[in-house]
C-alpha cells in the first residue's frame, strides 16, 4: 500500500528557515497535502500541491515536489515560535474516495 | 466556517465496554473519517463513509465499526475496549471535490485501563 515518510523531529532557532521533509511511495499520487496541527488541536491544511507542478508559494510557505524522488519538502522562512506544532505531510490519489495517507508527522519546535 | 465538533475531548473508559464516540460536521460534507493517531505512527485511517449509510474499511478496522445514519453524523463504535484501543481519535470531513481537502475535529483522547 502506500507509504509516507517523515522524521519525526526539527528544532530550529526562531528567524531561521525550517525545512520539512517528506518521501512517498504512490507515484500516482495526484495532491499533495502539509497539514499542521497545533497543540490540543486537530489538523488544518495549510498548503497543497498538485502533482504536476514543481512548487508553489504562499507567504512564507514554499513547498517544493520533486516527483521523479517522489520528495515533497516544506520550507517556512522567518520560523517563529508560533509555528511550533506537528506538521503532517499527505498525499492523495486518483480512482478512489478521497482516501487520503498521512505521514508519521514531523515535530517543528522553534527556539527562541 | 467549517465546524467538526466531537463529542467528548477526554474519555476513561474499562476493557470489555462499548464505547460511543460521536462526530457532527455542519457543513453537508459527503465524506466523513475516523482516524487513530499516536506517536511514531501518524494518522491511521479506521473508516471512513462518502455518503449515508455507505461505509469502507480503512487501514486498521479491526475492533471497531461505524454507524452512518445521517450526513452529517458519524459515529465510531468500539465494540469491546481493549487497552491497545487508548489512543487519540480524529475525525474528519470533506467534498468530494478538488482540492478534498479534510476538516478535523479536536479529537478525543482515549484511555481504556
Amino acid at each position: 500500500g502506500e507509504d509516507v515518510e517523515q522524521s519525526l523531529f526539527l528544532s530550529v532557532r526562531e528567524g531561521d528557515s525550517s525545512v520539512i521533509n517528506c518521501t512517498y511511495t504512490d507515484s500516482s499520487s495526484t495532491y499533495l497535502y502539509w497539514y499542521k496541527q497545533e497543540p490540543g488541536a486537530g489538523l488544518q491544511l495549510l498548503t497543497y500541491i498538485f502533482s504536476n507542478m514543481d512548487m508553489k508559494q504562499d507567504q512564507r510557505l514554499t513547498v517544493l515536489l520533486n516527483k521523479k524522488d517522489k520528495h515533497l519538502s516544506l520550507r517556512i522562512a522567518d520560523t517563529q515560535t508560533g509555528d511550533s506544532a506537528i506538521y503532517f505531510c499527505a498525499e492523495i490519489h486518483s480512482g478512489g474516495y478521497q482516501k487520503v495517507t498521512f505521514g508519521t508527522g514531523t515535530k517543528l519546535q522553534v527556539i527562541p | 466556517d467549517v465546524k467538526v465538533t466531537q463529542s467528548s475531548r477526554y474519555l476513561v473508559k474499562r476493557t470489555g465496554e462499548k464505547v460511543f464516540l460521536e462526530c457532527v460536521q455542519d457543513m453537508d460534507h459527503e465524506n466523513m473519517f475516523w482516524y487513530r493517531q499516536d506517536p511514531g505512527l501518524g494518522l491511521r485511517l479506521i473508516y471512513f463513509s462518502y455518503d449515508v449509510k455507505m461505509k469502507e474499511k480503512g487501514d486498521i478496522p479491526e475492533g471497531y465499526s461505524v454507524s452512518r445514519e445521517k450526513k452529517e453524523r458519524f459515529s465510531l463504535i468500539l465494540e469491546s475496549a481493549s487497552t491497545n484501543q487508548t489512543s487519540m481519535y480524529l475525525c474528519a470531513s470533506s467534498l468530494s471535490r478538488v482540492p478534498y481537502e479534510q476538516y478535523f475535529g479536536p479529537g478525543t483522547r482515549l484511555t481504556v485501563t
